[in-house]
């Protein structure tokens, strides 16, 4: 069955470090991915996306993520983090049926000054 | 802006009360869903649904039923309030297709005394 696994639930960094959150995923075939963010109180917000080709994604709010099949993750990067990043980050997939996600449990990111 | 619309982003409903929550897309989206997000427990599909008065389970729809009389609109009913039903709610849409990902709204906290 298709999972994916966020294994870190809170992650804490200085502002102005870098930031790599960790996602890996269960599938089979070539994974459709997304990253989203979702700040305190609010909705979800769609950070980013992979399909196909470079395996590099860049996305809004300066973050990236980089697809590496080998190792079946899809993990998120900043190389400096702000004050504002601080919200909890959720990974998730596409399988074969075209419109339902299955999500991991989420990351939470604390920022400390 | 695109935009997916929820109601009221805070309601506070007594045990046993019919509670309504409502959500409202602006794209055209075939797909539309609902989640209740918990501490700890990330996010849980409720129902979802893939057209005008379709309806599928999710995950843990006991306790709920939806409608969806229009495209645009997606409403998520409490039969009875239970105290086990305080939570954030979230309502999502997206097209058919693995590659578009999903618009949530903002959410509503629903409280049950």
């Amino acid at each position: 069955a298709q999972s994916v696994t966020q294994p870190d639930i809170h992650i804490t960094v200085s502002e102005g470090a870098s930031l790599e959150l960790r996602c890996n995923y269960s599938y089979g075939a070539t994974p459709y991915l997304f990253w989203y963010v979702q700040s305190p109180g609010q909705g979800l917000q769609l950070l980013l996306k992979y399909f196909s080709g470079d395996t590099l994604v860049q996305g809004i709010k300066g973050f990236e993520a980089e697809f590496k099949r080998s190792q079946s993750s899809f993990n998120l990067r900043k190389p400096s983090v702000h004050w504002s990043d601080a919200a909890e980050y959720f990974c998730a997939v596409a399988p074969d049926s075209n419109y339902q996600l299955i999500w991991g449990a989420g990351t939470k990111l604390i920022i400390k000054p | 802006d695109v935009k997916v619309t929820q109601s009221s982003r805070y309601l506070v409903k007594r045990t046993g009360e019919k509670v309504f929550l409502e959500c409202v897309q602006d794209m055209d989206h075939e797909n539309m869903f609902w989640y209740r997000q918990d501490p700890g427990l990330g996010l849980r599909l409720i129902y979802f649904s893939y057209d005008v008065k379709m309806k599928e389970k999710g995950d843990i729809p006991e306790g709920y039923s939806v409608s969806r009389e229009k495209k645009e609109r997606f409403s998520l009913i409490l039969e009875s309030a239970s105290t086990n039903q305080t939570s954030m709610y979230l309502c999502a849409s997206s097209f058919t297709g693995r590659n578009y990902g999903y618009t949530f709204g903002s959410g509503t906290r629903l409280t049950v005394v």
